[in-house]
């Protein structure tokens, strides 16, 4: 089954300590991003990634790391989270431009994460 | 700023009727559009999209139509199920091929049975 998952589900943490998200997808895609969703903000890019070793900021890109060392994997970290990073996170995954609808992103299940 | 904008916070539909979900954007280079639909605990799922070359696009149930020189486009969906009830969202990108999506703020539409 083609999807994109995405661990853990739910994290509860202290501000400070370091976390990762992880995601993983099995389509072969060669674009990946990440993306956080907030009440009366929709979703906003985190960042993204055009293949591996190729990353580049989206819209609220501080306070957040990523890496791309398989096509497959596309981790999110925080160094050091914030209350402020309290959100819930999307990992998505899609192929790059051709055949139409080439931008239809493939969005994992969703990380809840509170930072306290 | 927002570029992508959904100023109906929600929405409630009759069974049977029609669902009109609207979407404004204030980016011009906008050149494709689409529509996402998410359930509760759920990731955002592709519903529709529309090409800036076209004004409508239809797919069963669901229209999307685009007018640009108002820089709107709105969802149709009908006629409402109860399935139907969920958050949806309007996004742009800006390059055909490009995959940076821009979304708006979402409208959850509730289809009373």
């Amino acid at each position: 089954e083609a999807q994109v998952t995405q661990n853990p589900r739910y994290l509860i943490t202290v501000t400070g300590k370091k976390l990762t998200v992880t995601c993983s997808q099995n389509m072969n895609h060669e674009y990946m991003s990440w993306y956080r969703q907030d009440p009366g903000l929709g979703l906003r890019q985190i960042y993204y990634s055009m293949n591996v070793e190729v990353t580049d900021k989206g819209d609220v890109p501080e306070g957040y790391k990523v890496s791309r060392k398989e096509k497959r994997n596309f981790p999110l970290i925080l160094e050091s989270p914030s209350p402020n990073q309290t959100s819930l996170y999307f990992c998505a995954s899609s192929r790059p431009g051709g055949r139409p609808p080439y931008n239809e992103q493939f969005f994992g299940p969703g990380t809840r994460l509170t930072v306290l | 700023d927002q570029q992508v904008k959904q100023n109906s916070p929600s929405l409630s539909v009759q069974e049977g009727r029609i669902s009109i979900l609207n979407c404004d954007y204030t980016n011009s280079m906008f050149d494709y559009f689409l529509w996402y639909k998410k359930y509760p605990a759920e990731g955002p799922t592709f519903l529709i999209s529309i090409s800036s070359i076209k004004d409508k696009n239809e797919d069963g149930r669901f229209t999307v139509f685009l007018n640009k020189s108002a820089k709107h486009l709105s969802l149709h969906i009908v006629p409402s199920q109860p399935g139907d009830s969920a958050v949806y969202f309007c996004a742009a990108v800006e390059g055909t091929g490009a995959n940076n999506l821009f979304f708006g703020t979402g409208t959850r539409l509730t289809v009373i049975p």
